[in-house]
C-alpha cells in the first residue's frame, strides 16, 4: 500500500494567489483530515469528511478556505486568495473505520510570499 | 474538544535513558492514541490503548492510562538518538476527529 499521498511537496506562491492542495487517502478508508500545523498553533484540524461528505469544517480559518472530496480517492484543499499568514505545513490524514488509528501523508510545506 | 495535552513540552536525556511522557485530557474516551513526528514529517501511528485497558506494551514502548485521572504516560526505555522527535497523543471518541495538542519534544543525545 502506497500509504496516504499528498501532492505537492513543497508550494512557494505569493500572496493573492490561489493555492490546490491534493491528497489521496489509502484505499478503503473512509475518513480523511486535512491538518495544519504551525509552531506558533501547533497541529489544527481543518475539516473531516467521512464517506465524502464533510462533517466538520469548523477548524476551517475563513471562506478563503474550501475543501472538497468528489470521490473516496481524492480529495482538495483550496486557498484563495493565500495571505502570508496561510503558511504552514498541511497534512492529510485518512483512517480506515470509527476509533481507529490515523495514516498521515508527508505533508505539504506552503509558503505564501 | 477530545484534545489531549502533552507534558513536559520538551525533554532532554542522554542515550540509553528511559524517557517518560504524559498525556492528560478531560473528556471520556474510547481509545487513547499515541504518534510520533519526525521533523518535516507526517505524524506516525505508534500505540493505541482502548480506555478498558491499563497497560500496553509495543517493543520499547510501554503507555499506561488511567481512566480515573483522565491521564496516559509514554515510556521510551533504553532511548536511542533515533528517538529523537516530536510525541504527540490524542484521544478518540466514536467518529470524532483525533485533536492532537501540541506535543512533547524529545532529544536524545549520544
Amino acid at each position: 500500500d502506497a500509504g496516504v499521498i499528498q501532492s505537492p511537496r513543497h508550494e512557494v506562491t505569493e500572496m493573492g494567489q490561489e493555492v490546490t492542495l491534493r491528497c489521496k487517502p489509502i484505499s478503503g478508508h473512509n475518513s480523511l483530515f486535512w491538518y495544519r500545523q504551525t509552531m506558533m498553533r501547533g497541529l489544527e484540524l481543518l475539516i473531516y469528511f467521512n464517506n465524502n461528505v464533510p462533517i466538520d469544517d469548523s477548524g476551517m480559518p475563513e471562506d478563503r478556505f474550501s475543501a472538497k472530496m468528489p470521490n473516496a480517492s481524492f480529495s482538495t484543499l483550496k486557498i484563495q486568495p493565500s495571505e502570508p499568514r496561510d503558511s504552514a505545513v498541511y497534512f492529510c490524514a485518512s483512517r480506515r473505520g470509527e476509533s481507529e488509528k490515523l495514516f498521515f501523508g508527508s505533508g505539504t510545506q506552503l509558503s505564501v510570499l | 474538544s477530545q484534545q489531549g495535552e502533552e507534558d513536559p513540552q520538551a525533554l532532554s536525556i542522554q542515550e540509553g535513558e528511559n524517557a517518560t511522557m504524559n498525556c492528560s485530557y478531560k473528556t471520556s474516551i474510547n481509545n487513547l492514541q499515541w504518534y510520533r513526528q519526525n521533523s518535516g514529517r507526517g505524524l506516525v501511528h505508534l500505540i493505541l490503548i482502548r480506555s478498558n485497558e491499563r497497560e500496553k506494551h509495543s517493543g520499547r514502548l510501554r503507555v499506561t492510562l488511567d481512566t480515573s485521572k483522565k491521564s496516559s504516560s509514554l515510556l521510551i526505555t533504553a532511548s536511542r538518538a533515533a528517538d529523537t522527535a516530536s510525541y504527540f497523543c490524542a484521544t478518540v471518541r466514536g467518529n470524532t476527529p483525533l485533536v492532537f495538542g501540541k506535543g512533547t519534544r524529545l532529544s536524545v543525545i549520544a
